[in-house]
């Protein structure tokens, strides 16, 4: 059964680093999604991504992010100047043709900004 | 603005007996609503959406739209059922999930 893939799993990064975390969405999946977990705290949505552009973002999706399918085949969540309170577990998730289809998560990146 | 409260952190119950994992949510029009399910070092995956009222691994779900619910019910439960439960709702129409803090299920032989 087709998977969402995330690399890395673990990234540990300095204060005001930039990261990138990668994702492989299911292969026939047109939506892509980011979401965190901060530890001990609620999955949180980020943003919504269809035909190479943003269709939803929540207030926690600032201009420190940003999102790109680079190529056919990945997703990708760009963080700026990484800050401490962006420790947390980063989930990717895909869904097929229409928006309104289940999403289906990737194993997730444990982010940790010392 | 949407919300999904689970109002238990932690349910621990024996083999055999029922289960219910609480689930309710606000939000002025009509949701989806979903449980996830995250087994221990395993990914979240999609455990029951309302829309189709089915009954997956012996679990059931009910929209109870008067009590603003959607609880978790399963009859028997069996140890591999422990894991971490997170109820989910999405507006009609829109992509973005908004999931409750999560209820950890814990069954004892």
């Amino acid at each position: 059964e087709p998977e969402v893939t995330q690399t890395p799993s673990h990234q540990v990064t300095q204060m005001g680093q930039e990261v990138i975390l990668r994702c492989v969405p299911i292969s026939n999946h047109l939506y892509f999604y980011w979401y965190r977990q901060i530890l001990g705290q609620k999955v949180e949505f980020l943003v919504s991504f269809y035909n190479n552009e943003i269709s939803e973002k929540s207030e926690i999706f600032d201009d420190q992010f940003s999102v790109e399918r680079p190529d056919g085949s990945n997703f990708t969540l760009k963080i700026r100047s990484t800050k401490l309170e962006d420790s947390a577990m980063y989930f990717c998730a895909s869904s097929a043709r229409t928006g309104d289809g289940d999403q289906y998560f990737g194993p997730g990146t444990r982010l940790l900004v010392l | 603005a949407q919300r999904v409260t689970q109002p238990e952190k932690l349910l621990s119950v024996f083999k055999g007996a029922p289960v219910e994992l609480k689930c309710n949510y606000s939000y002025s029009g009509s949701p989806e609503l979903f449980w996830y399910v995250q087994y221990s070092r395993q990914r979240l995956q999609l455990l029951l959406r309302h829309i189709s009222r089915e009954s997956i691994k012996g679990f059931t779900a009910d929209l109870n739209k008067g009590e603003t619910s959607f609880h978790l019910k399963k009859p028997f439960a069996q140890e591999e059922d422990s894991a971490m439960y997170y109820c989910a709702l999405r507006r009609t129409g829109f992509q973005k999930l908004v999931f409750g803090t999560g209820t950890r299920l814990l069954v004892s032989p």
